[in-house]
């Protein structure tokens, strides 16, 4: 079956150092993969989608990664601030039949300290 | 433009009890997804709705159903609760393959 793995333990860094996320997938063939940020509480807002022949897409501090023959994605933000503290998940598309679905890793809490 | 918005925000039902949770899509987006995040998961795919009908499942029992109405607006029914469907109920709207969700609905099965 399809299984996503994302860091299931907190990654606590410090202010100004760059964050690396990493995520796993094995038994599929995404067409692309998104990142999305969680804050406690609240729904996950869209912050990258990367597609299956790129192999890196940036925005602002954000920096994607894709490596389709290692099956894996690293998610960066450099020059982190405590404003980036959250969870961060990965969601790999597994649209089939006409409709269009995410398959989320757990995600990777995040904590960045002043 | 707006958001997507749910409600109601919190919820607290009875094993056995049915539960309606609503959906208001973000302007201009026809599809609507609904999923469920357990404490400390990610979110699972439910269901998705396109022009009201329900073109596409994910793992869930038929106890879970949905909605959409002409507006794009949506509904996601579960009956006959159990202490397992204690969760947070995401609703996502999208157009484009993107999707914004909404802030959820968390719902306490006791």
């Amino acid at each position: 079956s399809q299984k996503i793995e994302q860091n299931s333990e907190a990654l606590n860094i410090q202010e100004g150092k760059t964050a690396t996320l990493t995520c796993n997938y094995t038994n599929y063939s995404p067409a692309y993969l998104q990142w999305y940020r969680q804050d406690p509480g609240r729904g996950p807002v869209f912050l990258l989608l990367i597609r299956e022949n790129e192999k890196e897409k940036r925005k602002e501090r954000l920096k994607v990664t894709f490596d389709t023959t290692l099956k894996q994605s690293l998610f960066h933000i450099t020059a982190s601030q405590p404003a980036d503290s959250a969870t961060y998940l990965c969601a790999l598309d597994a649209s089939s039949g006409g409709y269009n679905k995410l398959i989320f890793g757990a995600g990777t809490r995040l904590a960045v300290h002043p | 433009e707006t958001g997507v918005t749910q409600s109601p925000t919190h919820l607290i039902k009875t094993r056995g009890q049915q539960v309606t949770l609503r959906c208001s899509s973000q302007s201009g987006h026809n599809t609507v997804s609904w999923y469920q995040q357990a404490l400390g998961q990610g979110p699972q795919f439910i269901f998705q709705y396109y022009r009201e009908e329900e073109n596409g499942r994910g793992n869930f029992p038929p106890r879970f159903s949905g909605l959409q109405f002409p507006n794009y607006s949506s509904e996601l029914n579960v009956n006959a609760l159990e202490l397992d469907d204690s969760a947070l109920y995401l609703c996502a709207s999208s157009s484009t393959g993107t999707f914004t969700f909404g802030s959820g609905t968390r719902l306490t099965v006791v």
